[in-house]
């Protein structure tokens, strides 16, 4: 089955400063897709950075970018330059393998705290 | 109004009310989806729905019943819920096929606490 690891549940970074966000899937499909999103405390999940298993390049968007390594099940998240509003919980997750949905499967989550 | 509208933002039951969640979504997306997030675990995935008709139930108790009119509304009806039942529930739209960079685009949630 598949399944999304998050193993820090809280990270503090300092204003402009980098920071990685972990994230190990498990899944046996090798056709899937990997997400990050944002939920700040309003509650909205906001879509970050997408990669795909067959992509050759890591991903990049904007400030943030997805060092992806596949042997390793990885795909973790960096964001530069770090801003007060990046302070929120960053969540990984997982396309499952679906038709005419696009089912996510969700870790439980990282919640960064940005430092000015 | 665009993207994905979730009312109440807040609500507070009893055990024995019956209330109602509601979600648009001005995106002209054809799947709808109910996650819910419970403190300190992974968004659980509820009910799945494409071209309005239910594709996907996750064991969810018949306590919770979905309705979805047609493919801009999604609604979450709640009758007689325990207080375990208390977290964020959040609304999702997408755009049909789960491929390529296609992605859920959700609400902010609606906040429930069962008394």
């Amino acid at each position: 089955a598949q399944k999304i690891t998050q193993t820090q549940p809280g990270m503090f970074v300092q204003e402009k400063e980098a920071v990685t966000l972990d994230c190990t899937y498990d899944t046996s499909d090798p056709s899937y897709g990997l997400f990050w999103y944002k939920q700040p405390s309003s509650g909205e999940m906001i879509f970050l950075i997408y990669q795909g298993s067959y992509d050759q390049q890591n991903a990049t968007e904007g400030r943030y970018s997805l060092n992806f390594q596949k042997a390793r099940k990885s795909a973790n998240l960096v964001i530069s330059a770090s801003q007060l509003g990046d302070s929120a919980m960053y969540f990984c997750a997982m396309r499952e393998p679906s038709g005419a949905t696009n089912k996510l499967i969700f870790g439980t989550g990282t919640l960064l705290a940005v430092q000015p | 109004e665009t993207g994905v509208t979730q009312t109440p933002r807040h609500l507070v039951m009893g055990m024995t009310n019956k209330k109602s969640l509601k979600c648009e979504q001005h995106l002209g997306h054809n799947a709808m989806y109910w996650y819910k997030q419970s403190a300190k675990k992974p968004l659980e995935l509820m009910f799945v729905y494409s071209l309005e008709e239910r594709v996907e139930n996750n064991s969810v108790p018949s306590r919770f019943s979905p309705e979805c009119p047609n493919s801009s509304h999604l609604f979450l009806h709640l009758h007689t819920l325990q207080p375990e039942d208390s977290a964020l529930y959040l609304c999702a739209s997408s755009q049909g096929q789960g491929s390529g960079a296609n992605v859920l685009t959700f609400g902010a949630g609606s906040r429930l606490t069962v008394l």
